[in-house]
């Protein structure tokens, strides 16, 4: 079955640690994108990317940083930078950023203590 | 400044009665309209869509309304059932973006 993967499904860890969320997909999709969703906010993009080895920012780039090394992954880092990180991380892939009909992987609560 | 609107966070609907979801957007560029669907711990789920050269799109329970001069659309669900129960999110994009652009949701619940 064809779908996006995000792991762990719950993350804790300490206030002043990086942490990366892995989001991988066996879709075939050229465009992955990292949301963010907080409650009354929606979703808020952080990072896509069109293409591998190339990615944009999003709306709230600010104290993430992303990598496009193979089609298939698009590892999220949330670093020390990010002054509320606690949320839930949502990764989405497309066919082509041209394509409006995103596949969603299940999500990674991330809980900084 | 939120480009897509959904005014109402909460909706809560009878068992086999309508279900009314609304979203205005300001971006009059936007041409491409569409609904996601969230249970809780989930990611979204695409239901439907719509395409700015129509005003109306059907897809078994759930029919998209557009009205375009006044930037807004509904997404109609009859007869609403208790799996409904979900947060919606209404998204629009255009031919000159590169993204989807999400709204805050509405979070529906169908009352046996």
């Amino acid at each position: 079955d064809g779908g996006i993967t995000q792991s762990p499904k719950y993350l804790f860890r300490k206030e002043g640690q990086n942490v990366t969320l892995s989001c991988e997909q066996n879709l075939n999709h050229d465009a992955m994108y990292w949301y963010r969703q907080d409650p009354g906010q929606g979703l808020r993009l952080i990072y896509y990317s069109q293409i591998v080895n190339d990615f944009q920012k999003g709306d709230i780039a600010e104290g993430y940083s992303v990598s496009r090394e193979k089609k298939e992954s698009f590892p999220l880092t949330v670093t020390s930078a990010q002054k509320n990180p606690t949320a839930f991380y949502l990764c989405a892939s497309s066919i082509g950023v041209e394509t409006y009909g995103y596949t969603f992987g299940s999500g990674t609560r991330l809980t900084v203590v | 400044d939120q480009q897509v609107k959904q005014n109402s966070p909460s909706l809560s609907v009878q068992e086999g009665r309508i279900s009314i979801l609304n979203c205005d957007y300001t971006n009059s560029m936007f041409d491409y309209f569409l609904w996601y669907k969230k249970y809780p711990a989930e990611g979204p789920t695409f239901l439907i869509s719509i395409s700015s050269i129509k005003d109306k799109n059907e897809d078994g329970r759930f029919t998209v309304f557009l009205n375009k001069s006044a930037k807004h659309l509904s997404l109609h669900i009859v007869p609403s059932q208790p799996g409904d129960s979900a947060v919606y999110f209404c998204a629009a994009s255009g031919t000159s973006y590169d993204k989807v652009i999400f709204g805050p949701g509405t979070s529906l619940s169908v009352i046996p």
